[in-house]
C-alpha cells in the first residue's frame, strides 16, 4: 500500500520567515496530494492542494510544488505569522479517494 | 451546503464494553466515507472506508468494524474494547472523484479506562 512520509516532525520559525514541509511518497497511482491544518483540539481541515498534472500551485503565502518523478511534494509558507502554528499534515489519494497521511509536522512561528 | 455531524465528541467505556459511534452526512449525495484514527501526537491511520451502502473496506486489521446502513451514515463499532483502542476517531467523507478533499467531522475522543 501507500507510504507517505513527512519532515521535519517539529518546526519552529521566527514571524515573518518561511516553513517549508516535505513529503515523500511510495505509490506512483497517486494522484492527488492535499495538505490538511489541525489546530489543536480541533478537525483538520484543507488549505492546499494539488493534482498530479501540475507541479506547483500557490494562494496567497501557501504553495505546493510536486515532483511526480521523484515522488515527493512540499508545502510552503511564506511570511508566517502566529496564527500559522498548528499540526500540518501531507496526503497522497488513489483511487477510489483513499488517502494516505503523513504523521504531522508542529509548526510553531514565535512572534 | 454540505455537513458532517459525529457524536459523541467525548466518550469513556470500561475495557470489555462494546462501543458505537455514529457519523452522518448531509447536503450530498453517494460520498465516499471515511473512519480515521489519530494517536497522540501521530498523523490519521484510515481504519475503514466506503464507497457505497453496504461497501466496507478495511485496512488495518483490529478490534473495530464499520457499517454503512444508508447513503450517509457511517458507523464504527466494537464489541469489547481494548485499552489500545483509546484515540481520537475522526469521520470524514468526500465526493465520489478521488481527486477531492476530505471534509471531517470533529471527532471522538475515546477513552478506555
Amino acid at each position: 500500500g501507500e507510504n507517505v512520509e513527512q519532515h521535519p516532525s517539529t518546526l519552529s520559525v521566527q514571524e515573518g520567515d518561511s516553513a517549508v514541509i516535505k513529503c515523500t511518497y511510495s505509490d506512483s497511482a497517486s494522484n492527488y496530494f492535499p495538505w490538511y491544518k489541525q489546530e489543536l483540539g480541533k478537525r483538520p481541515q484543507l488549505i492546499i492542494d494539488i493534482r498530479s498534472n501540475v507541479g506547483e500551485k500557490k494562494d496567497q503565502r501557501i504553495a505546493v510544488t510536486l515532483n511526480k518523478t521523484a515522488k515527493h511534494f512540499s508545502l510552503h509558507i511564506t511570511e508566517t505569522q502566529p496564527e500559522d502554528s498548528a499540526v500540518y499534515f501531507c496526503a497522497a489519494s488513489i483511487p477510489p479517494g483513499k488517502s494516505t497521511f503523513g504523521d504531522g509536522t508542529t509548526l510553531t512561528v514565535k512572534p | 451546503s454540505q455537513t458532517i455531524h459525529q457524536w459523541p465528541a467525548t466518550l469513556v467505556q470500561p475495557v470489555g464494553s462494546p462501543l458505537s459511534l455514529e457519523c452522518t452526512v448531509e447536503g450530498t449525495s453517494n460520498p465516499n466515507l471515511y473512519w480515521y484514527r489519530q494517536a497522540a501526537g501521530r498523523g490519521l491511520q484510515l481504519l475503514f472506508y466506503s464507497v457505497g451502502i453496504g461497501q466496507i473496506s478495511s485496512e488495518v486489521p483490529q478490534n473495530l468494524s464499520a457499517s454503512r446502513p444508508q447513503d450517509r451514515q457511517f458507523i464504527l463499532s466494537s464489541k469489547k474494547l481494548l485499552l489500545s483502542d483509546s484515540g481520537f476517531y475522526l469521520c470524514a467523507w468526500s465526493r465520489v472523484s478521488f481527486e477531492t478533499e476530505a471534509f471531517f467531522g470533529q471527532g471522538t475522543r475515546l477513552t478506555v479506562v
